[in-house]
């Protein structure tokens, strides 16, 4: 089955600076990638996904990039903000197939 | 997300007691999916189902047990087999599975402590 390894687990940075989580996947025929952000002690929800026949896709300070190649998609947040401090998961899976999460990302975003 | 409703939001029980987390969803969804989720920890799938009266275990089963018997409910029972059933359980909901960019949708979950 498909295995989703997210690095890193913890990421502090400064607000106003860039912050990037990096996923990689084991079954090239993934081909949907979505990102979820979770607050404390609330349920995830979708911010960006990406299908595999896109390379990038944008959403104001949000980017999700794909290499097909390398199996491995990240998730880029520009000009961070304390609202963004979350856990994000990222996630993978095939047509039938159900989602694969990996293991989170705690982001702290320090005023 | 309006569109499925988890109950209750905190729940407490005895050991050996089963408990049944309620779970409904009004967006004509297809498939449905429990999750559990330890402190600090990722998403660990319990079971999902693809269509009424069918469903598949996930990754943790064990101790745990679902219906499927109408589209708009999936109940998730932890039964006392279950060896460590305090945690956060998750619901979600997608299309189908079978579509390759359906998104899932969860509820707001039920925390689950068990003494």
């Amino acid at each position: 089955g498909e295995n989703v390894e997210q690095h890193p687990s913890t990421l502090s940075v400064q607000e106003g600076d860039s912050a990037v989580i990096k996923c990689t996947y084991s079954d090239s025929a993934s081909n949907y990638f979505p990102w979820y952000k979770q607050e404390l002690g609330k349920r995830p929800q979708l911010i960006i996904d990406i299908r595999s026949n896109v390379g990038e896709k944008k959403d104001q300070r949000i980017a999700v990039t794909l290499n097909k190649t390398a199996k491995h998609f990240s998730l880029h947040i520009t000009e961070t903000q304390p609202e963004d401090s979350a856990v994000y998961f990222c996630a993978a899976k095939t047509s039938g197939s159900r989602l694969t999460f990996g293991e989170g990302t705690q982001l702290t975003v320090n005023p | 997300d309006g569109g499925i409703t988890q109950s209750p939001k905190y729940l407490f029980r005895k050991e050996g007691q089963n408990v049944t987390l309620s779970c409904e969803q009004n967006l004509n969804h297809d498939a449905m999916y429990w999750y559990r989720q330890d402190p600090g920890q990722g998403l660990r799938l319990i079971y999902y189902s693809q269509i009424v009266n069918d469903f598949q275990k996930g990754d943790i089963a064990e101790g745990y047990s679902v219906s499927r018997e109408k589209k708009e409910s999936f109940p998730l029972t932890v039964t006392s087999a279950q060896k460590n059933p305090t945690a956060f359980y998750l619901c979600a909901s997608s299309i189908a599975q079978g579509t390759y960019n359906s998104p899932l949708h969860f509820g707001n979950g039920t925390r689950l402590t068990v003494t």
